[in-house]
Order: C-alpha cells, then sequence, then structure tokens
C-alpha cells in the first residue's frame, strides 16, 4: 500500500486556470505538509497541517488554499494560475506524536505545468 | 531565518569507493536533521533521521553524524553501488514545525 499518495502525476493548464491537487496518507500521522519544488530543484516548505489547523504559511501566495476536508486528507487548490507557478509539488506527513522518529515521508510528486 | 547548505553540488565516483556528503545550517537550534535520498522524477525517500541530542545514526552502509554546535552534518556512505547513484538532501527541523532543506549534492556512482 503506497503510504503518502498524490493524484494527478501530472497537471498540464493554461494560464488563469484554478486547479487542485490531492494528497492522502495512509499513516495514521497527524501532520500533512506540502513542498514546492522549482526547477533548480530547490525544495521550499509551503504549508503545515495539523488536526486541521494550519501552522505555517511560508510567505505563499493567497492564491494557494490548502484544504483538510478529514486527518488523512490535505488538497491544494490553486487559483489563477501564473507561469511561476508551474514546478513539482509534493505532499509529506509526519507523525509529531512518534517523538522518537517524527521522520518524514513523501508522496511521488505532482508536476505542474502552467502554459 | 535558517540556511542549510550542500558540499559538494555533483559528484562523480566509481563503484566500491567510500565517499562523504557534507550538510551545514546556520542556526543550531534544530530538534531534529534528516537525510534524504531523491530518485530522478520521484519523491523523496527518508534515510536517516538524527535528534539533536544523538551523535550519529547508521543504517547498513549509511553512518549520518550530527555536530549541532558547528551546524554541520555528514553522511558518509561505504561501498558506493551504481544503485546509490541519486540526489542526497539534507534537511533541518527547528522547534516549531518549519523544515528547512539544503539544495542537494547528485551524486552518481560508476560501474
Amino acid at each position: 500500500d503506497t503510504a503518502v499518495s498524490q493524484t494527478p502525476k501530472y497537471l498540464v493548464t493554461q494560464m488563469g486556470n484554478d486547479k487542485s491537487i490531492k494528497c492522502e496518507q495512509n499513516l495514521g500521522h497527524d501532520t500533512m505538509y506540502w513542498y514546492k519544488q522549482d526547477s533548480k530543484k530547490f525544495l521550499k516548505i509551503m504549508f503545515s497541517y495539523n488536526n486541521k489547523e494550519l501552522i505555517i504559511n511560508e510567505t505563499v501566495p493567497n492564491r494557494f488554499s490548502p484544504k483538510s476536508p478529514d486527518k488523512a486528507h490535505l488538497n491544494l487548490h490553486i487559483n489563477s494560475l501564473e507561469l511561476g507557478d508551474s514546478a513539482v509539488y509534493f505532499c509529506a506527513s509526519t507523525d509529531h506524536g512518534d517523538m522518537d522518529s517524527m521522520r518524514q515521508f513523501f508522496g511521488p510528486g505532482t508536476r505542474l505545468t502552467v502554459l | 531565518k535558517q540556511e542549510v547548505t550542500q558540499i559538494p553540488a555533483a559528484l562523480s565516483v566509481p563503484e566500491g569507493e567510500n565517499l562523504v556528503l557534507n550538510c551545514s545550517f546556520t542556526d543550531s537550534a534544530i530538534y531534529n536533521l534528516q537525510w534524504f535520498r531523491q530518485d530522478p522524477g520521484k519523491g523523496l525517500t527518508s534515510l536517516l533521521l538524527i535528534q539533536s541530542s544523538q551523535r550519529e545514526q547508521t543504517s547498513g552502509r549509511l553512518n549520518a553524524s550530527l555536530d549541532k554546535s558547528s551546524g554541520r552534518s555528514t553522511l558518509y556512505i561505504a561501498a558506493s553501488q551504481p544503485g546509490d547513484s541519486a540526489t542526497y538532501l539534507c534537511a533541518v527541523r527547528d522547534y516549531g514545525q518549519n523544515f528547512v532543506f539544503g539544495p542537494g549534492t547528485r551524486l552518481s556512482v560508476l560501474p
């Protein structure tokens, strides 16, 4: 079973559109994250969600909004897509109740291309 | 603001060599440090996690050390194999829930 899954794997869309990327984890973790990896391969955290509460928003434009219907899901909605949004987006999860571990587990990524 | 750097940016070695990857961070107030591996077009796989109170962790041919006071961690790979070819990233976590990643070291192990 896949621990952290994302859909779609590839997403090609036009500027100005609104799109969503879905993420699900079956690890029972209490915290989920979204990361953006740009063309230079730099991985930067966008959001962290713990018990449906947003913990971090690292200067991300408000066109990006995380939505968590339950503890196992953290979806990423993007409005009015721009060329600069093209990147690979990774979802990850951690169990902060497991103090001896707290390893992050990553999804396979979603490659977003904005034309 | 925490900054993480990794040296070298790329490394190419013949199979069988032992090698060291370096990670440096500017703020020593970290909760833990994690090493990841990323294969082309794939997600990240956690290799080793070192808590701030620990000095090193080992898993198979991998050994990671942490010197928090000097802001450094090293990942030692023994007897490298072509299957070790990937990008290796280190990430530090602060006492909030913020993770900061380094830019990665791209490793090629030649058969």
